[in-house]
Formats: C-alpha cells, structure tokens, sequence
C-alpha cells in the first residue's frame, strides 16, 4: 500500500441499507478526513480524526459516523442509506500540523 | 461559518496566464490552500498561504491578501494538461488539525 485506498471503488445501494465505507492509509498520518462531493457544490467535510481514538463532527454530520480505533483506519458508516447520500466519497489524511491533505481515490455511492 | 466564492468556469489558450479569484468570508483562518482535481480523479495540493503576499512554485502562484478576504491561484505557461477543477480551501481555526472548508470549484479549460 502507498497512500490512502478506498473501498469499494462504486457501489449501488437500496435505500434503508447499512453500509460502510473503507478508509486506510499507511502514512502513519494523525489526522484523517471524509469529505462527500456533489455536483455544483465542492467537497464538503463529514467527519474528521485529528489522532486515533478521537472523531469530531464536521459540516454535514447528519446520516453518518465514524470510529479511529487505529492510526490506519477510518471507516465512514451510513446506518441507513437515503437517496440524497448520493455522493462521491473521498478519504484524505494529513501530519496534524501539516497543511498538505491526500486524497484517496473516491468511492463513488449510489443510493436508490 | 465560512464560505468561499470562485468563478465556476474559466476558459484560457495554451501558453497564455489566467488567474482565478477566491473571495471569502470567515471569522478566522489559519491559512489559504488551493487544489487540482482531474475528472474523476482525487483533489491533490498545490501550495498554501498563510501570510499575505505571493507564494510560486514552478508554473504555478498563488496569492493571499487577508484585508482584502481574496486570494487567487495564478497559472502561467498554460498546458492542455491542466485542464481541470480547482478548489481553494480555508484552514479554520476551531476543531484543531487541518480541517479545510473549500469553495465550490472553478473548472479551467484550456484550449489550443
């Protein structure tokens, strides 16, 4: 592994399902970040980690959480999907006191 | 809050300079970011400015004035290859890290 990795790269979902999204890195960064993209409006942040064991909430929170059990890892969960979770998600990490963020390759979710 | 304002689209030839604008509005920020996104590709980082005054790095400048709430991303000796979405970003001063709000995009096209 070099960087971040997502997983699934797509997915199609029913509306009401349970989903997770895949987030790890092994930059050995402290702090991670989910962002959802949508057309006409930028990347938009949902959660953030600023070191393991700590998650804090960011713009549009609602609909979704997250765990940091280890440095690596940083799973983004839906618990029950709705249409407007329709999105790009995209993964990215940063040295705590950095201002460079990295960018995994996106999960791109369809909710139906 | 904070938000953040770019022209959505940019049209510019090949080896010509074009600048794009970034207005802002927020109650304090670390500093200015900016990034490149290919279609369907990830975000990647580009420089950031934490003091007023001109950063350059090869082709690429970018420039913060605080007074003004305004910074742009100034691009020279325009290749095909760097058509694409550019996003600047604020690194806020609440939450700790580098949590980033972005702007909403602007889309560079550069013709022949």
């Amino acid at each position: 592994i070099a960087g971040i990795t997502q997983a699934p790269t797509s997915q199609i979902l029913a509306a009401g399902r349970r989903m997770t999204l895949r987030c790890t890195q092994d930059m050995r960064h402290n702090a991670m970040y989910w962002y959802r993209q949508d057309l006409g409006l930028g990347l938009r942040l949902i959660h953030y980690s600023n070191t393991a064991g700590t998650t804090g909430k960011g713009e549009v929170p609602d609909g979704y959480s997250v765990s940091r059990a280890n440095t690596d890892d940083f799973p983004l969960t839906l618990a029950s999907a709705v249409p407007s979770q329709t999105s790009v998600y995209f993964c990215a990490s940063s040295d705590r006191d950095n201002n460079e963020q990295f960018f995994g390759p996106g999960t791109r979710l369809t909710v139906l | 809050g904070q938000s953040l304002e770019q022209p959505s689209e940019v049209t510019a030839v090949e080896g010509a300079i074009v600048q794009i604008n970034c207005t802002y509005q927020t109650s304090g920020f670390y500093g200015l970011s900016w990034y490149q996104q290919h279609d369907g590709g990830a975000p990647t980082f580009l420089s950031y400015n934490a003091l007023d005054g001109l950063e350059e790095t090869g082709r690429f400048s970018s420039f913060l004035s605080r007074s003004d709430s305004y910074g742009y991303l100034l691009l020279q000796e325009l290749q095909m290859k760097d058509s694409a979405s550019y996003f600047c970003a604020v690194r806020g001063l609440t939450g700790g890290g580098n949590k980033l709000t972005f702007g909403t995009g602007t889309q560079l096209k550069v013709e022949l």
